[in-house]
């Protein structure tokens, strides 16, 4: 167990909806990053966060946003959902924005677009 | 630019076999981290370990081992008398490590194990 959670665990939607994905960091960590798995595209990072701010974004589609609240748990809201969205969702934490930091992965939260 | 390299997709060995899984990296940074990340097939992501650009020390921790060199770019990570519960998808992953970039982790492709009993 990496101490990272992440909700819903699994999501079924149709396209044209949308959905927010709930992820909470490792107790102490600040920074927050999410990524996207799916078959064709492997691993890809969408966005971080640390302490609250928007620190890096990596191929996050506009249709995509996240925030970080205070307490710094951080929601990914996907909308106008299209097929190839579906994925894996994965949220990690680290302790501090810097380069090398080791990050730890919540679960998945597994999306299916139909 | 950053690439990681797993050229092998998919290798299937015998229990109690020892495997290697080769990872190949590319980076212009003179720091760096790298790290191995095991996705059994529950899905979650684990990490193994982390290794920096400095320390080219080689680790063994239980079953695991792992051979990095600088020389030819590679971090490969080897299973000692391999179990079936090691069936996974093991991922190499590079990080630069400078104040100024962002923490941007590359994952390479991925190589799926299968031990069979």
């Amino acid at each position: 167990d990496s101490g990272v959670t992440q909700t819903p665990k699994h999501l079924i939607t149709a396209t044209g909806q949308r959905v927010t994905l709930r992820c909470s960091p490792r107790s102490g960590d600040l920074s927050v990053y999410w990524y996207q798995q799916s078959l064709d595209q492997g691993l890809q990072f969408l966005i971080q966060y640390y302490n609250g701010e928007e620190r890096a974004k990596g191929n996050i589609l506009e249709r995509f946003s996240a925030q970080q609240f205070p307490d710094l748990h951080s929601e990914l809201n996907l909308s106008s959902l299209e097929l190839g969205d579906s994925a894996l969702y994965f949220c990690a934490s680290s302790r501090r924005p810097r380069g090398g930091e080791t990050q730890y992965f919540g679960p998945g939260t597994r999306l299916l677009v139909l | 630019a950053q690439k990681i390299t797993q050229a092998q997709t998919e290798i299937s060995v015998v229990e109690k076999e020892d495997v290697t899984l080769d990872c190949v990296y590319e980076t212009r940074d003179t720091t760096y981290y790298l790290f191995w990340y095991k996705q059994p097939p529950s899905g979650e992501l684990v990490f193994l370990i982390r290794r920096n650009s400095f320390d080219e020390q080689n680790e063994i921790s239980g079953r695991y081992s792992w051979n990095f060199q600088k020389s030819t770019s590679s971090f490969n990570f080897t299973i000692t008398a391999s179990q079936v519960v090691d069936s996974a998808v093991y991922f190499c992953a590079l990080s630069e490590a400078y104040e100024t970039s962002y923490d941007k982790v590359i994952f390479g492709p991925g190589t799926s194990l299968s031990v069979i009993p």
